[in-house]
């Protein structure tokens, strides 16, 4: 149990262009829903956290108007990525929880976005 | 450094003998994670000491937590070829933004344990 998917896995797109990554608990309803982002040879970093139905909380240095989160069920997040840049080339990944308060996270196979 | 820091950054080790992971931190957490990742595959949450806990383990897994030290080291004993992954220890703390409190993971850059056959 407890199976997060995410949809696509890579995806390539040009500058200017906007990337929806969808985040899906298959087997659970998650309260929370959370985006990371990986750059080469670094540690996971938190973008924001979403609960079902409100909006999401974003990390400090996050842009909520370039990455946009919709959390409109308990079992699916997306985030889109707009008007991408090359530096927003990363590999992102999304976990969902049972709650936002120190809960186990189950995490997505992530996905590759590269931009030219 | 970082929050969340594991040592050693690579780990080799033959099938057989045990593997210990360290991980430091630099603020004060409600809990400790201990995530694996294969190869193509997602993160798999493999234990959680609390604050208040000093030792906890999960069949082969033992995990230490030293709060004053503000560190945790991670033992896989009697390690399998199937073993071989990536781990990451997650400090999970207090966070707020927008009047909003909520629980945030903050991952280290991981150890790469390699066992081999």
């Amino acid at each position: 149990g407890a199976v997060v998917s995410q949809h696509p896995s890579r995806v390539i797109c040009k500058s200017g262009t906007s990337v929806k990554i969808e985040c899906r608990s298959l087997d659970f309803q998650a309260t929370t829903m959370f985006w990371y982002r990986q750059f080469p040879k670094q540690s996971l970093m938190l973008m924001a956290t979403s609960n079902e139905g409100s909006k999401a909380t974003y990390e400090q240095g996050v842009e909520k108007d370039k990455f946009l989160i919709n959390h409109a069920s308990l079992t699916l997040s997306t985030l889109t990525v707009t008007s991408a840049h090359p530096e927003d080339s990363s590999f992102y990944i999304c976990s969902a929880s049972l709650g936002d308060l120190f809960y186990e996270q189950y995490f997505g196979p992530g996905t590759r976005l590269t931009v030219t | 450094s970082q929050q969340g820091e594991e040592d050693p950054q690579a780990l080799s080790i033959q099938e057989g003998e045990n593997a210990t992971m360290n991980c430091s931190y630099k603020t004060s957490i409600n809990n400790l994670q201990w995530y694996r990742k294969n190869s193509g595959r997602g993160l798999v949450h493999l234990i959680l000491i609390r604050s208040n806990e000093r030792e906890k383990h999960s069949g082969r897994l033992r995990v230490t937590l030293d709060t004053s030290k503000k560190s945790s080291s991670l033992l896989i004993t009697a390690s399998r070829a199937a073993d071989t992954a990536s781990y990451f220890c997650a400090t999970d703390s207090f966070a707020n933004a927008g009047g909003t409190s909520y629980g945030k993971l903050t991952f280290g850059q991981g150890t790469i344990l390699t066992v081999h056959p």
